[in-house]
């Protein structure tokens, strides 16, 4: 069982808007703003998309958006496209045993 | 561009270590990120396994830590990971990645590297 909780399917259609959220505790979460999210296409490795809630490295869309409300952060993605089919993982730093803990992953399926 | 490609067996015998090798190319390990071990199990999400900063300082997934070593060779760019005592809940993606500090997030992956462990 993962530490962070996503729900495992997420749809929608070209053009539209979704999020996935992440929901933690106080200990990682709510505690810190160092949630990050990883989109992972298939057959490759995870690639950083979001870090510090809401910061987009160099190269990624602007389509993709974070935000944070408590304990539940959230990945945005607007205007969707057939290219985002992937899987979304979030991540946030923990003062629990680990360092750092993952969410069980999104798939997002755009139909 | 920074670059990390893992290295080593892709079968392990049960009960054995598994060993891996990181090199990076791109980006010197003596610079200020912590350089990390990830795993994916087959349709599974992620699990941090351990991370390791050029000052030899490191940490571990609890879970895992009475099995892994994590270690790293400045010179040639390079970190490893071993893991003991290994059984088929350890068959995964091993990837190894680059670890911001500043905001505990894995910038730069290699490819990952599939680990069966089987007899």
């Amino acid at each position: 069982q993962s530490a962070l909780t996503q729900p495992a399917t997420v749809s929608g259609s070209p053009g539209q808007s979704i999020t996935i959220s992440c929901t933690g505790t106080s200990s990682d979460i709510g505690g810190y703003d160092f949630v990050s999210w990883y989109q992972q296409l298939p057959g490759e490795a995870p690639k950083l998309i979001l870090s510090g809630v809401v910061n987009r490295p160099s190269g990624i869309s602007h389509r993709f958006s974070g935000s944070k409300s408590g304990n539940t952060a959230s990945l945005t993605i607007s205007g969707l496209q057939a290219e985002d089919e992937a899987d979304y993982f979030c991540s946030s730093f923990t003062r629990g045993s680990t360092d750092v803990v993952f969410g069980g992953g999104t798939k997002l399926a755009v139909l | 561009q920074v670059q990390l490609q893992e290295s080593g067996p892709g079968l392990v015998r049960p009960s054995e270590t598994l060993s891996l090798t990181c090199e990076v190319s791109g980006h010197s390990i003596r610079s200020s990120y912590y350089w990390g071990w990830i795993r994916q199990s087959p349709g599974k999400g992620l699990e941090w396994i351990a991370s390791i900063y050029h000052s030899g300082a490191m940490y571990h997934n609890p879970s895992l830590r009475s099995r892994v070593t994590i270690s790293q060779d400045t010179s040639k760019d390079q970190f490893s990971l071993r893991l003991s005592s290994v059984t088929a809940a350890d068959t995964a993606v091993y990837y190894c990645a680059r670890e911001d500090y500043n905001s505990w997030s894995f910038d730069f992956w290699g490819r990952g590297i599939l680990v069966t462990v089987s007899s």
